[in-house]
């Protein structure tokens, strides 16, 4: 069975940092490229970012690139999404999701739809 | 961009519940998806690629459409169907995703 669990989820003041990890099992982990998907209230789902297989490509939304950074360590089975400069904005539910494919498509990681996700962890950006 | 509707649809269970999805431009390839969530629960896959049901979903659930109008059909509504349902677009970047359609009990 697939599972994704989300962790690192908290309270952090504008400005601040967060470091988000995807803890996968049930499946090769390191066949698969695997994404960050948010959501909130207002805006729905939002894309973040993906990664692909071994890494090698990556895709940042718009809003994030330069602030967020995505990783993964396939001995781990794990998913890292380093957050800085984090904004009241950026308050929502966090998930991993895989894809069924190990690649990663242009600057956006777009072309393949989401088969699994994780349950979320909620990140707070607060005063 | 893309528009789902109705907001919210009241329906009975046994009845019939048509979802729609308009997209600002065709979506390549009809590369579409739908999916359901429950809530404090994650999304679920129902749909991949415009008409294809992901593994283990009912039968009830189809999907149909193209280039910019799809729809998802719940041919019998059953208790556990009455949720959210979310289109998503992956043909063209950004990806993005519907604002959402619940399905409610009347």
């Amino acid at each position: 069975e697939v599972q994704l669990v989300e962790s690192g989820g908290g309270l952090v003041q504008p400005g601040g940092s967060l470091r988000l990890s995807c803890a996968a099992s049930g499946f090769t982990f390191d066949d698969y490229a695997i994404h960050w998907v948010r959501q909130t209230p207002g805006k729905g789902l939002e894309w973040v970012a993906g990664i692909s297989w071994n890494g090698d490509s990556r895709g940042y939304a718009d809003s994030m690139r330069g602030r967020f950074t995505i990783s993964r360590d396939n001995a781990k089975n794990s998913l890292y999404l380093q957050m800085n400069s984090l904004r009241v904005e950026d308050t929502a539910v966090y998930y991993c999701a895989k894809v069924p494919s190990p690649y990663c498509s242009g600057t956006n990681c777009f072309g393949v739809f989401f088969d699994f996700w994780g349950q979320g962890t909620l990140v707070t950006v607060s005063s | 961009v893309l528009t789902q509707s109705p907001g919210t649809l009241s329906l009975s269970p046994g009845e019939r519940a048509t979802l729609s999805c308009r997209a600002s431009e065709s979506v390549y390839i009809n590369f579409l998806a739908w999916y359901q969530q429950k809530p404090g629960q994650a999304p679920r896959l129902l749909i991949y690629g415009a008409s294809s049901r992901a593994s283990g979903i009912p039968d009830r659930f189809s999907g149909s459409g193209s280039g910019t109008d799809f729809t998802l059909t719940i041919t019998r509504l059953e208790p556990e169907d009455f949720a959210l349902y979310y289109c998503h677009q992956y043909g063209n970047s950004p990806q993005t995703f519907g604002q959402g359609t619940r399905v409610e009990i009347k």
